[in-house]
């Protein structure tokens, strides 16, 4: 069945440091992607999204390019910063168990942490 | 502002006794849906609802109910916690043609003892 394996944390970096969270899938036919995060303490927000193959997805300096000969999805970030600290989470979307559906699929979350 | 909001965001109660968390979005939003937050689990999502009157089971929906009597409230229901429902709940909604774009709530922490 689908499914989507993220890289496990927890990531520590110094500010301006280069980011890389990784992201594979398996799904069936080319589902679209996404990127939430998650502010300490509060719901999960859209990141960013990518909806074919060879899409790029970027926001607030964040990008992800959906690999479709990887099936793969990594966030990046040039230069991140100490508001970057918290969880992100790669969510491909996949067919319901009925398959009349789509929904997403949620990764464990990666939790980064930016030092000063 | 467009928001999601949940209540309450902190609870505390006992095996056996019936609560209910609400969820209500002032987005005009066709699709709701309850996610369960677990460490080293992610999220899964227990019911979800595509309109008033239209719900259907997510992952995890057993000891859950919900109901969508109107547009913008979806209330998750325990008829009777146990505490392997001790978790972080999170409500979620998005229009019928960006389904899969959610906005969330702030999350409702609960305790089961």
């Amino acid at each position: 069945g689908d499914s989507v394996t993220q890289m496990e944390g927890p990531v520590t970096l110094s500010e301006e440091a280069f980011l890389t969270i990784n992201c594979t899938y398996t799904a069936t036919g080319y589902p679209s992607l996404f990127w939430y995060v998650q502010y300490p303490g509060e719901g999960l927000q859209l990141l960013l999204k990518a909806t074919k193959a060879d899409d790029k997805g970027s926001n607030k300096g964040f990008e992800a390019t959906y690999r479709k000969e990887t099936t793969s999805f990594h966030l990046e970030k040039g230069s991140v910063q100490v508001s970057d600290s918290a969880v992100y989470f790669c969510a491909p979307r996949r067919r319901n168990s009925g398959g009349s559906n789509y929904k997403l699929t949620f990764g464990k979350g990666t939790l980064l942490t930016v030092n000063p | 502002e467009a928001q999601v909001t949940q209540n309450p965001r902190y609870l505390i109660t006992v095996t056996g006794k019936k609560l209910t968390v609400t969820c209500s979005q002032n987005m005009n939003h066709e699709y709701m849906s309850w996610y369960r937050q677990d460490p080293g689990l992610g999220l899964r999502q227990i019911y979800y609802s595509m309109n008033v009157e239209v719900t259907d089971k997510g992952d995890v929906p057993e000891g859950y109910k919900v109901s969508r009597k109107e547009k913008r409230n979806f209330p998750l229901i325990l008829e009777s916690p146990s505490p392997n429902q001790t978790s972080l709940y999170f409500c979620a909604s998005s229009p019928a043609d960006r389904r899969l774009e959610q906005y969330f709530g702030p999350g409702t922490r609960l305790t089961v003892t």
